[in-house]
């Protein structure tokens, strides 16, 4: 089984600046993949960004980036230029196709962006 | 369009009463899965299924059903619901051949049982 830990239950951010979302996960595979999806309040479930974990290069997309550091098992996610549209609960999720076909998330930051 | 249709959105009601949260993608998906979303908890799996006939248990299944026999239709079937259950419940399905797949997910089902 893998677990995903999302330490920051609540985050606020000024419009336009950066912000940095924590995930840490623990898994003993070897060929496994992770996630950010975006909640927002209509409660409709986006996924914002992935990551294979053979990769060495951080994902990027738009003003979306994720800082993947895998000897730490560990998988933020970085929002730039922050917009009143982030607004929304963030799920840290990973699967794995080597055993079982689970997949797992955090349990949610709620980001606030405050104009 | 392409999409995973859960319905009903809404649904309350009482302890016992048998019910089913209908799910349909109409992407080909081989792999299909329900989650319910609870408060300081995250999503939790409840089942899954890889492909029609095949069913497996996630880490919530007690209290739930589901079947497949179709590989565009996975329902979620509560026999005898409880007021525990009352939650939001997603549909998610998913390419499983490409190997970096992400999940699809229906719009939610936000269950009331009293």
């Amino acid at each position: 089984a893998q677990t995903v830990t999302q330490s920051q239950p609540e985050m606020s951010v000024q419009e336009a600046e950066t912000v940095t979302l924590s995930c840490t996960y623990d898994t003993s595979e070897s060929n496994y993949y992770l996630f950010w999806y975006k909640q927002p309040p209509s409660r409709q479930m986006i996924l914002v960004i992935r990551q294979e974990a053979y990769k060495q290069q951080n994902a990027t997309e738009n003003r979306f980036s994720v800082n993947f550091q895998k000897a730490a098992k560990s998988f933020s996610l970085k929002i730039s230029d922050s917009q009143l549209g982030d607004t929304a609960m963030y799920f840290c999720a990973s699967t794995s196709r080597d055993t079982g076909n689970q997949f797992y998330f955090g349990t949610g930051t709620s980001l606030t962006v405050i104009p | 369009e392409a999409q995973v249709t859960q319905n009903p959105r809404y649904l309350i009601t009482v302890t016992g009463k048998k019910l089913t949260v209908t799910c349909s993608q109409n992407m080909n998906h081989e792999y299909m899965s329900w989650y319910r979303q609870d408060p300081g908890l995250g999503l939790r799996q409840i089942y899954y299924s890889m492909n029609v006939e095949v069913t497996d248990k996630g880490d919530v299944p007690e209290g739930y059903k589901v079947s497949r026999k179709e590989k565009r239709n996975f329902p979620l079937i509560l026999e005898s619901p409880s007021p525990n259950q009352t939650s939001l419940y997603f549909c998610a399905s998913s390419p499983w051949d490409r190997r970096n797949s992400p999940l699809h997910f229906g719009n939610g089902t936000r269950l009331t049982v009293t």
